[in-house]
Formats: structure tokens, sequence, C-alpha cells
């Protein structure tokens, strides 16, 4: 059964800074894994998802990488901004269907 | 484009009554996904439609819980006889119908469910 632990649980950082966020599971026979930000009282909003040939991915300040022989996956987050703060969750698909086991995710705030 | 539109928001029921959540999917997508967020977890998989089947209803509790995608219409997902645990966020999901294994699935804001 997969299983995703994302490290840390909560993370506080001043505005500017650069982070990364961890994401690890268990089976790795991954088709491919997907990073999603929640914002409180909101859905989920896609930010990545890399295939399993893929190494990285990027887009704008995020930057994803994929260890899939480690089951490893970070989130880098470039130059943060107030704006980031949000919960980040990592997620990867179930075996033989695109289902999706998450982790609990990372609540990332941004202080001024 | 609309994306995946839920409703209500909110539902307040008490124990006992029934709750009836709605998922409309992103136009053009047939796959359908519901998830349960409960205070304090991480989101758990409850069950993955495609038009008029249920492909995968493991993560879903087996009484009082059901889900249907007809060919017309918004998914259900119906919770008979509420309890208190049943107080959650619930969301949905949609993909396209091909390659739904490797398309990102988007999601919907949510309805958050509270029994008194």
């Amino acid at each position: 059964k997969q299983e995703v632990t994302q490290i840390p649980a909560a993370l506080s950082v001043p505005e500017g800074e650069n982070l990364v966020l961890n994401c690890s599971f268990t089976d790795s026979a991954i088709y491919n894994l997907q990073w999603f930000r929640q914002d409180p009282g909101k859905g989920l909003t896609s930010l990545l998802l890399i295939q399993s040939s893929q190494r990285e991915q990027t887009s704008g300040r995020l930057n994803a990488s994929l260890d899939k022989s480690s089951g490893r996956s970070t989130l880098y987050i470039a130059a943060s901004q107030p704006g980031d703060s949000a919960t980040y969750l990592c997620a990867v698909p179930n075996s033989g269907y695109s289902t999706l086991t998450f982790g609990k995710g990372t609540m990332l705030l941004v202080s001024p | 484009n609309a994306g995946v539109m839920q409703n209500p928001r909110h539902l307040v029921r008490r124990r006992g009554q029934e709750a009836r959540l709605r998922c409309s999917p992103v136009k053009g997508h047939s796959h359908v996904y519901w998830y349960r967020q409960l205070p304090e977890e991480g989101l758990k998989f409850m069950v993955y439609l495609q038009k008029e089947n249920i492909i995968d209803e493991s993560g879903m509790p087996k009484e009082r819980f059901s889900a249907e995608f007809p060919k017309e219409g918004p998914s259900i997902l119906r919770i008979q006889q509420v309890v208190r645990g049943d107080s959650a966020a619930y969301f949905c999901a949609s993909s396209p119908q091909d390659r739904g294994m490797n398309q990102p699935q988007h999601f919907g804001d949510g309805t958050r469910l509270s029994i008194l």
C-alpha cells in the first residue's frame, strides 16, 4: 500500500527566502507525482506534474524534482512571497488507477 | 472554461439525515474522483467513477455511502443517516477520458459538511 510522507509539517520563513519542501513515497512504481497548493477553505490547485520519465519540472519560481529510485520528490520555491502562504500537498497515483494518494501536506507561512 | 463545480459549498445536517453532494466535472471530462479530508488528516480517496460506472470504490465506507455519475447531470455523493464522524470536507476532481493516468486532476473547492 502506497504511503506518502511530507516533511516538514509546517514551515515559517521571512519573505525572500528560498525553501525546499520534501515528499517521500514507499512504492517507487509510480507513473507521475503531482504537487498541489491548497489555500484555507479552498480546493486544490495543481502546481506541477512530473512524469516518471522526468527528473524535474519548472513553473515560474517553482521547481519540482523526482527521484523514483529513492522514493523522493522536492518542491523548491525561489524568492518566497507572502502570497505563497498555503498548504502544499504532494500526491502519487495508486497502482493501476489514476486515483491519488496524498501526503498530509506542509503548511507554509511566508511573513513580510 | 468552468472548472470543477461543487455544490453546496457548505452543508449542515443533523444526525440521521441524508447529505447529497454534487459535482459537475470540467466540460469534456468523463473521469470523476471523490476525496474526503478529515480535520488534521490528509485527503483520502473514496471513489472513482466514469460515466454510469463505478471503477473503484475501495476507499468508500460500505454502509451509508453511495456515489453515482449518470449519463446526464452531475456526479452525486450520497451519505445516508449521517453521523458526527462524517463531518469533513469532500472534494471532487475530474480528468479527461483519455490518458487519465498522466493527466493532472482538476479539483473543485469542496463541500464542507457539518453534522450537528
